[in-house]
């Protein structure tokens, strides 16, 4: 089932602007990761952060995850060009299900010049 | 590395003509997923399989059946394709453990008429 719900479903910024994509999922989770998806490819990981852990960096992105909110939030920073794309949540299933991933519907970031 | 392929890229059926989705991975690793995405949607799991041997439904199975041939390799078979299975599929796979992003490839885009 599609665990996570993303917010906003677009977002249109311009370029050196920050943007700001939220989460929320339903169920207790081990741990949550986002991924990118350029148009017509395949996704790509992009960070995880597990169940007790609150906030996370990586280069210009930064995660924060509110267990007792069931949310976690994706910041990019100095947003570019190259950053359109859209965005997705994932939580994994557990062990029962392969630690398969449940994706939300994504958020479609627009990165103007 | 290539990492995760998929072969073929493009499909066109008639409903009713089978066909079978090839994946193969060079990550040595241990679990491997097929989920579709569908226009404004997040990827919803099909089948999955934890480990060499072994193969699970997903959330959406019908109309599908899978093999896991061996640790890198592992398709996807649609026997009396239908209107409803016009998709874009996704083969992933991951180690198999909480710490672990999964891997994506390109995807098949499958037009059933």
């Amino acid at each position: 089932s599609q665990q996570g719900e993303e917010d906003p479903q677009a977002l249109s910024i311009q370029e050196g602007e920050n943007a700001t994509m939220n989460c929320s999922y339903k169920t207790s989770i081990n741990n949550l990761q986002w991924y990118r998806q350029n148009s017509g490819r395949g996704l790509v990981h992009l960070i995880l952060i597990r169940s007790n852990e609150r906030e996370k960096h990586s280069g210009r992105l930064r995660v924060t995850l509110d267990t007792s909110k069931k949310s976690s939030s994706l910041l990019i920073t100095a947003s570019r060009a190259a950053d359109t794309a859209s965005y997705f949540c994932a939580t994994d299933a557990g062990s029962n299900s392969g630690y398969a991933l449940n994706f939300g519907k994504g958020t479609s970031l627009l990165v103007t010049p | 590395n290539a990492g995760v392929t998929q072969t073929p890229k493009f499909q066109v059926l008639k409903t009713g003509q089978s066909m079978t989705l090839q994946c193969a991975q060079d990550m040595n690793h241990n679990s491997m997923y097929w989920y579709r995405q569908d226009p404004g949607m997040g990827l919803r799991l099909i089948y999955y399989s934890a480990s060499e041997g072994t193969t699970d439904k997903g959330e959406v199975p019908n109309g599908y059946n899978v093999s896991r041939l061996n640790k890198r390799e592992f398709s996807l078979r649609l026997e009396s394709a239908a209107p409803s299975q016009t998709s874009v599929y996704f083969c992933a796979s991951t180690m198999g453990n909480l710490k672990g992003a999964q891997y994506f490839g390109p995807g098949t885009r499958l037009l059933v008429l």
